[in-house]
């Protein structure tokens, strides 16, 4: 089985600070992990993967995450903050086998920039 | 924009009745996925089908059932409804290129059961 715990539902930065936004993963199998962001009344856009190979994953939007397989965690971070990042940001995990297709969510971050 | 296409966009209707969720995959995609995003379970994986045929399944009541035809576009059907059902249902397509199959969501199909 795997699962994915996102630490804090609710972030709040000032615009131009460090963004850190906290998700760790259990799996029984090597796993696939993704960040996607869900803006208001939108569906889910990807921000970045992780699937094998180098461990810091750049995205989209000036994001990038790392790989850190033995504290299985993949935290999400971006330099700095602008106004347009405010959405909700959800870590997932897939796995193999029958497995790979299926993805298993956290229960969500809500990151607020203040100007 | 995904590709991905989800029809209708709102949805209300009453408890007891039964409803229709289209989607329309990204060109050329074979996988299916449906999710449920409800506050309380949050975003939760119901079903997949490729090209065709179920291929996972996961929290989906027996209330629901899915089916993708042959021009892979793919129905959700909502029976016996419940408030509870009420919730944002997504759909995501993805190729066949080899793990880790990146999913595409549509813009989901909220419903409202009163």
């Amino acid at each position: 089985a795997q699962s994915v715990t996102q630490l804090g539902s609710h972030v709040s930065v000032s615009e131009g600070a460090l963004v850190l936004l906290r998700c760790n993963y259990s799996s029984s199998v090597p796993p696939y992990l993704f960040w996607y962001v869900q803006y208001p009344n939108q569906g889910l856009q990807l921000l970045l993967k992780y699937t094998t190979g180098a461990t810091l994953v750049k995205g989209i939007n000036g994001f990038e995450a790392e790989f850190k397989k033995s504290e299985t965690s993949f935290h999400l971070t971006k330099p700095s903050a602008h106004m347009s990042d405010a959405a909700e940001y959800f870590c997932a995990v897939s796995g193999g086998g029958t497995s790979y297709g299926k993805l298993t969510f956290g229960q969500g971050t809500i990151l607020t920039v203040h100007p | 924009d995904s590709g991905v296409t989800q029809t209708p966009k709102h949805l209300i209707t009453a408890t007891g009745q039964r409803v229709t969720l289209r989607c329309s995959p990204r060109s050329g995609d074979l996988s299916v996925y449906w999710y449920q995003q409800s506050l309380d379970q949050g975003l939760q994986f119901l079903i997949q089908y490729y090209n065709g045929e179920e291929r996972a399944k996961g929290n989906i009541l027996e209330r629901f059932s899915a089916q993708q035809f042959p021009d892979l576009h793919s129905e959700l059907n909502l029976s016996s409804l419940e408030l509870g059902d009420s919730a944002l249902y997504f759909c995501a397509s993805s190729g066949d290129r080899g793990p880790p199959y990146e999913q595409y969501f549509g813009p989901g199909t909220r419903l409202t059961v009163t």
